[in-house]
C-alpha cells in the first residue's frame, strides 16, 4: 500500500477483555515500531521489530502486552486483560531499515477501555 | 535524565504570520533531532531530521535550526496557513541506541486562525 495502515481505527472494550491491534507497514520496510500516545503526553516507545525479531522489548509496560510480526510484514499488538490506563492511541510506524531513518506513521488505533 | 522540553505548550496565530517553536533537550550522547507534524487524528509526519553537524534544514515553509552546544532547536514556520494547525513534536535520538532510545517531547499545539 501507499502508507502504513492500522486497524481498527477505534476500539472500545470492557476492562479485563483482550484486544488485538493490527499494523500493515509500507511494503519493503524491514523495521516496524509500536508507540503509545496518551492524552497530553508525548509518544511512548513500546517495541520495535527488525524483520520478524524484536531486539528491543524494553518499552512494553507490562507482561499483559505482547507483539508479534510474521513474514516480515504485518504486526499485531495484543493487550491482555485490559485496564483503564491502557486507554490511548496506539501508533505504528515503519522505516526502510532499523538504523534510525525516517519513520512513517500510521493513523493509529484509538483504544478506550471502559 | 534524558528529556526533551518543548515550548510553548500551545500557540494561536493569525493566518499569514510567522511563528517559532522551541525545543530544548538534555539527551546524551546525541545522534539526531527530528521535527514531526501531527494533524489531529493522524499519525506524525516527519518534517526534518538534523544530525550534530547540521545547523539548519528547510522543508518548504518550515525551517529547523539546531544549536548542539546549547542543546536547543527551533522550528520556524513562515507565512502560516490554516493547514499548519497541528501539533509539532520534537524528537531526539541517542547515539548508538536502539529505537527505544528516541526521546519525544510532548509537542506544541499550533492553531492558525483566519
Amino acid at each position: 500500500g501507499a502508507g502504513v495502515s492500522q486497524s481498527p481505527s477505534n476500539k472500545v472494550t470492557e476492562k479485563g477483555k483482550d484486544v488485538e491491534l493490527r499494523c500493515d507497514p509500507i511494503s519493503g520496510h524491514t523495521a516496524l515500531y509500536w508507540y503509545r500516545q496518551s492524552l497530553g503526553q508525548g509518544l511512548e516507545f513500546l517495541i520495535y521489530f527488525q524483520g520478524n525479531s524484536a531486539p528491543d522489548k524494553s518499552g512494553l509496560p507490562s507482561d499483559r502486552f505482547s507483539a508479534e510480526r510474521t513474514g516480515g510484514s504485518v504486526s499485531t499488538l495484543t493487550i491482555q486483560r485490559t485496564q483503564q490506563e491502557d486507554s490511548a492511541v496506539y501508533l505504528c510506524a515503519s522505516s526502510l531499515t532499523y538504523q534510525q531513518e525516517t519513520q512513517y506513521f500510521g493513523p493509529g488505533t484509538r483504544l478506550l477501555v471502559l | 535524565k534524558n528529556q526533551v522540553e518543548q515550548s510553548p505548550q500551545s500557540l494561536i496565530i493569525l493566518e499569514g504570520k510567522n511563528c517559532t517553536l522551541q525545543c530544548n533537550y538534555t539527551v546524551s550522547p546525541f545522534s539526531n533531532l527530528r521535527w514531526y507534524k501531527q494533524d489531529t487524528g493522524r499519525g506524525p509526519v516527519s518534517l526534518t531530521i538534523m544530525t550534530f553537524s547540521e545547523n539548519t534544514k528547510s522543508n518548504g515553509r518550515y525551517t529547523a535550526t539546531l544549536d548542539a552546544d546549547t542543546k536547543q532547536s527551533s522550528l520556524h514556520i513562515t507565512a502560516s496557513q490554516l493547514s499548519d494547525s497541528a501539533s509539532y513534536i520534537c524528537v531526539v535520538s541517542l547515539y548508538g541506541g536502539s529505537q527505544g532510545n528516541l526521546i519525544f517531547g510532548k509537542g506544541t499545539k499550533l492553531s492558525v486562525k483566519p
